[in-house]
């Protein structure tokens, strides 16, 4: 199974600055790899797949970068309905489809 | 846009079953799948498997094989989860959520979840 690790746990930051979340997994998931992000009480909802394309209607500050074990999540520049759990997902090698832990993205 | 109901929560005792539905509308049986997630409380994302509504067949994560069992109803565009042999750590919200063909793995259209609570 592939292990998926997301940094930072948390990470603040203040409106209208870039933020940049990581991921990496513990062995090459080639550009297999997706984000999703989450607000409380609320089902996930998918932002990027192919690690750098974006989903259908999802605003062009949010990019994704990154091959084989390195991602990384830049939003750049945070507006207020940003702030929530991201996590990141692999789909090179399933099942098992794996998940980060999340990174909580919080208002500085 | 697909659009995804589940069925309300539910209450169990440890070593019980539950099975929680989801009603698809919108869906076409030969482009999409349908996934089953969970979320412990305050936990990140877990999935569980994964059918393909037209054949009918499934895959599931290792760690719940023999426990689990995905069906769908195909009169109804209704798919179910079925859990067995309940424990304490089983309590969470479970998501079902379908992809399309085109990137199975990857599920864009969400159910609003269902809280399955084991307690004695």
């Amino acid at each position: 199974e592939i292990v998926m690790t997301q940094s930072p746990a948390t990470l603040s930051v203040s409106p209208g600055e870039r933020a940049t979340l990581s991921c990496r997994a513990s062995q090459g998931v080639s550009s297999n790899l997706a984000w999703y992000q989450q607000k409380p009480g609320q089902a996930p909802r998918l932002l990027i797949y192919g690690a750098s394309t974006r989903a259908t209607g999802i605003p062009a500050r949010f990019s994704g970068s990154g091959s084989g074990t390195e991602f990384t999540l830049t939003i750049s520049s945070l507006q207020s309905e940003d702030f929530a759990v991201y996590y990141c997902q692999q789909y090179n090698n399933w099942p098992p489809i794996t998940f980060g832990q999340g990174t909580r993205l919080e208002i500085k | 846009q697909v659009q995804l109901v589940q069925s309300g929560a539910e209450v169990k005792r440890p070593g019980a079953s539950v099975k929680v539905s989801c009603e698809a509308s919108g869906l076409t049986f030969t482009n999409d799948f349908i996934h089953w997630v969970r979320q412990a409380p305050g936990q990140g994302l877990e999935w569980l498997g994964v059918i393909n509504p037209f054949t009918g067949s499934t895959s599931f994560a290792p760690r719940f094989q023999g426990r689990v069992t995905v069906t769908r109803d195909t009169s109804t565009s209704t798919f179910y989860l079925d859990l067995r042999g309940l424990r304490s750590d089983d309590t969470a919200v479970y998501f079902c959520a379908r992809a399309d063909i085109s990137v199975t793995a990857v599920p864009d259209d969400w159910g609003q979840g269902t809280l399955v609570t084991v307690s004695p």
